[in-house]
C-alpha cells in the first residue's frame, strides 16, 4: 500500500486560514468516510484532531475542520494560532482492512 | 480514561527480533476494540504496522507482514509486537494505540518508545 500524499509544508500568519490536502485512491480515502487527522508536536505522541472525515473529538477547537472530495481529503485550520505549529498527518482505513498514513505536513505559523 | 504504555529494549542488534509490550489501563482489552502498533523513524512520518482484535484476529501492513507478529494477553491486559530480522531501517519510535470508540481512527496513543537497531 502506498502512503497518502500530503504537501511537505504549509505556512500561514496568525489569524489566517490554511488547508492541508491528503490524496489517496478509491481503495482508501475515496472509498470510505474513514479519514482521520492527527497533530504532532515535537517529541510528543500524535493527537487525534478529526475523525470520520469531518467529526471533531471532544476538546478539539472548532477552528479545525475536515472535508473530502473524491480521493482527496482536506484539513482546514482557521484563525491560526502559534500553538497550531506542528506536524499534521492524515490517515485512512483501506479496502484491505489496513490503515495508511500520509507523509505528514509541517505547519509553520509565521 | 484509557492509558497505554509501551515497554521493551531500547537497543536491538541487527538480524535479531524486536519485542515490545503495551500495557493497558482504564479499559479491559477483552471487552473489545482493535489495538495496534504504529512507528515513526527519526525525522520521518507515521507508519501503521498492524492491529489485533481482542479475539486475536490480526491485520498487518503488507510491507512488514512477513516479519511481524502481534499478540494479545487478556489475562495481563496487554498486547505485544514482535518484528524479526531487524535492520537499521527499523529504528523508530514505536507507538501502541487503540482504535476510537465510534469509528476507524486511532483515538488513544501511548507515549512511544524509541528502539534503535545497532550492533
Amino acid at each position: 500500500q502506498s502512503a497518502l500524499t500530503q504537501p511537505a509544508s504549509v505556512s500561514g500568519s496568525p489569524g489566517q486560514s490554511i488547508t492541508i490536502s491528503c490524496t489517496g485512491t478509491s481503495s482508501d480515502v475515496g472509498g470510505y468516510n474513514y479519514v482521520s487527522w492527527y497533530q504532532q508536536h515535537p517529541g510528543k505522541a500524535p493527537k487525534l484532531m478529526i475523525y470520520d472525515v469531518s467529526k471533531r473529538p471532544s476538546g478539539v477547537s472548532n477552528r479545525f475542520s475536515g472535508s473530502k472530495s473524491g480521493n482527496t481529503a482536506s484539513l482546514t485550520i482557521s484563525g491560526l494560532q502559534a500553538e497550531d505549529e506542528a506536524d499534521y498527518y492524515c490517515s485512512s482505513y483501506t479496502s484491505s482492512s489496513t490503515w495508511v498514513f500520509g507523509g505528514g505536513t509541517k505547519l509553520t505559523v509565521l | 480514561q484509557v492509558q497505554l504504555q509501551e515497554s521493551g529494549p531500547g537497543l536491538v542488534k541487527p538480524s535479531e527480533t524486536l519485542s515490545l509490550t503495551c500495557a493497558v489501563s482504564g479499559y479491559s482489552i477483552s471487552s473489545g476494540y482493535y489495538w495496534g502498533w504504529i512507528r515513526q523513524p527519526p525525522g520521518k512520518g507515521l507508519e501503521w504496522i498492524g492491529s489485533i482484535y481482542h479475539s486475536g484476529s490480526t491485520y498487518y501492513n503488507p510491507s512488514l507482514k512477513s516479519r511481524v507478529t502481534i499478540s494479545v494477553d487478556t489475562s495481563k491486559n496487554q498486547f505485544s509486537l514482535k518484528l524479526s530480522s531487524v535492520t537499521a531501517a527499523d529504528t523508530a519510535v514505536y507507538y501502541c494505540a487503540r482504535r476510537g470508540s465510534s469509528g476507524y481512527y486511532w483515538g488513544y496513543w501511548g507515549q512511544g518508545t524509541l528502539v534503535t537497531v545497532s550492533s
